[in-house]
């Protein structure tokens, strides 16, 4: 098993360009999620699908948009990527349908940086 | 806003020895899960203990958690260098439902001295 593919692993971008961060889950998980990491302040929750079909915003939404394309796939897109939006960037999927009660698996970032 | 905040933020000890990990939240949970993050790497779960468990082990790993006080601990005994890594605790709040994601701490990171 796979578990939790992110394409690309690196990206560089200039300010205002766009671009779109791909993952996909093989462990039939019905919620998928899109964190941020940055020094010194943790994982924080972009966006989140509970299930197919349906999207919310996390914690720090703005600059972004999300697809749940179906229920393998889901993918951030950033419009007009800023130097702010430079961060490593984690999708990460879990069965729960219930918040909390059951492990999330992460797939290992793609690393962005915006000039 | 940060839910879980892991103390210390650093620690180094020798091969061998017991590290422990400590993790505060604020807000009532109904679980709290550890992640381990090798560098470069995705983070892992390690361990989920939920609000009516006082204690769960996992191989080298004993979590507890005290809901009167907020808080949890991560202990590793016997530390490997393979044990090398930060480590997060995640919580969850109480709301009655809703998949809206786990809320991460800054993590500590762990060095073992070989």
């Amino acid at each position: 098993n796979a578990g939790v593919t992110q394409t690309p692993k690196f990206q560089v971008l200039k300010t205002g360009q766009s671009m779109t961060l791909q993952c996909a889950q093989d462990m039939n998980h019905n919620s998928m999620y899109w964190y941020r990491q940055d020094p010194g302040m943790g994982l924080r929750l972009i966006y989140y699908s509970a299930s197919e079909g349906t999207t919310d915003k996390g914690e720090v939404p703005n600059g972004y948009n999300v697809s749940r394309l179906n229920k393998r796939e889901f993918s951030l897109r950033l419009e007009s990527a800023a130097p702010s939006q430079t961060s490593v960037y984690f999708c990460a999927s879990s069965e729960a349908l219930i918040r909390g009660n059951s492990p999330l698996h992460f797939g290992n970032g793609t690393r962005l940086t915006v000039t | 806003s940060q839910q879980g905040e892991e103390d210390p933020q650093a620690l180094s000890i020798q091969e061998g020895e017991n590290a422990t990990m400590n993790c505060s939240y604020k807000t009532s949970i109904n679980n709290l899960q550890w992640y381990r993050q090798n560098s470069g790497r995705g983070l892992v779960h390690l361990i989920l203990i939920r609000s009516n468990e006082r204690e769960k082990h996992s191989g080298r790993l004993r979590v507890t958690l005290d809901t009167s006080k907020k808080s949890s601990s991560l202990l590793i005994t016997a530390s490997r260098a393979a044990d090398t890594a930060s480590y997060f605790c995640a919580t969850d709040s109480y709301s009655g439902g809703g998949a809206d994601g786990l809320t991460f701490g800054k993590g500590t990171h762990l060095i073992i001295q070989p």
